[in-house]
C-alpha cells in the first residue's frame, strides 16, 4: 500500500502570509496526486489534480508542484476564505490520503 | 447542475447492517467510475471503495474488505454501499464522489454531502 505523509499537521498563519505545505508518498506515485480543501462540517473540494493542474474555478493563488515522491501545494497569498483542513491524495494505486494540514490563523 | 446525494446513515449496533445509497444528477453517471470516502469523527478523510462505470470492477480498502459490497443502478443513477458486519471503528461521515475522468483512476472532482454513520450499542 502507498503511504502519503502530509507536513506539517498545523499551520499557523496571517493573512497574505505565503503557505506552503508538502505531501510525501512511500513510493513513487508519478503525477498522479490531488489536492483538496475542507472546511469544517463540508464536503471536500478539488483544488488540484496531477499533482499541478488547477481545477475549474480555483483561484491562482493556489499551485501545485512535484513528481515522483515529493509534492508542494502553495498558496500564494493566503485569504480569509483560505483557513481550512488541505489533504493530499495519491491515484497511481488505489487512492490514499494524508492525514491533513490544519491551515489555521496565527 | 451536478449533485451527489447520499442517505442512509444512522445509527447501528455493532455487528448489524447498513445500506448507503447516492442519487447522481447532472452528467452521464455510468460514464464515470465512483467512490466512496469516509471521515472518523476528528480524523483525515479514508479511501473505503470503488466501482468502475459500467459496474464490472469494484475495489475496496483492505479495512472493509469482505465486510462492505459496493454496487450501482446505472438505470436509476444511483450507488451504493451496503455494509455488514459493522464495528465501532466504522463510525464516520461517508461521502460518495465522483471520478473526474471516463476512464482509470483519477481525482474526485465531485462530493456528496455526506452521511453519518455510528456505530454504537
Amino acid at each position: 500500500d502507498i503511504q502519503m505523509t502530509q507536513s506539517p499537521s498545523t499551520l499557523s498563519a496571517s493573512v497574505g502570509d505565503r503557505v506552503t505545505i508538502t505531501c510525501r508518498a512511500s513510493q513513487s506515485i508519478r503525477s498522479w496526486l490531488a489536492w483538496y480543501q475542507q472546511k469544517p462540517g463540508k464536503a471536500p473540494k478539488l483544488l488540484i489534480y496531477k499533482a499541478s493542474t488547477l481545477e475549474s474555478g480555483v483561484p491562482s493563488r493556489f499551485s501545485g508542484s512535484g513528481s515522483g515522491t515529493e509534492f508542494t501545494l502553495t498558496i500564494s497569498s493566503l485569504q480569509p476564505d483560505d483557513f481550512a483542513t488541505y489533504s493530499c491524495q495519491q491515484y497511481n494505486n488505489y487512492w490514499t490520503f494524508g492525514q491533513g494540514t490544519k491551515v489555521e490563523i496565527k | 447542475e451536478v449533485q451527489l446525494l447520499e442517505s442512509g446513515g444512522g445509527l447501528v449496533q455493532p455487528g448489524g447492517s447498513l445500506r448507503l445509497s447516492c442519487a447522481a444528477s447532472g452528467f452521464t453517471f455510468s460514464s464515470y467510475a465512483m467512490s466512496w470516502v469516509r471521515q472518523a469523527p476528528g480524523k483525515g478523510l479514508e479511501w473505503v471503495s470503488a466501482i468502475s462505470g459500467g459496474g464490472d470492477t469494484t475495489y475496496y480498502a483492505d479495512s472493509v474488505k469482505g465486510r462492505f459490497t459496493i454496487s450501482r443502478d446505472n438505470s436509476k443513477n444511483t450507488l451504493y454501499l451496503q455494509m455488514n458486519s459493522l464495528r465501532a471503528e466504522d463510525t464516520a461521515v461517508y461521502y460518495c464522489a465522483k471520478g473526474e475522468y471516463t476512464g482509470g483512476a483519477s481525482a474526485f472532482d465531485i462530493w456528496g454531502q455526506g452521511t453519518v454513520v455510528t456505530v454504537s450499542s
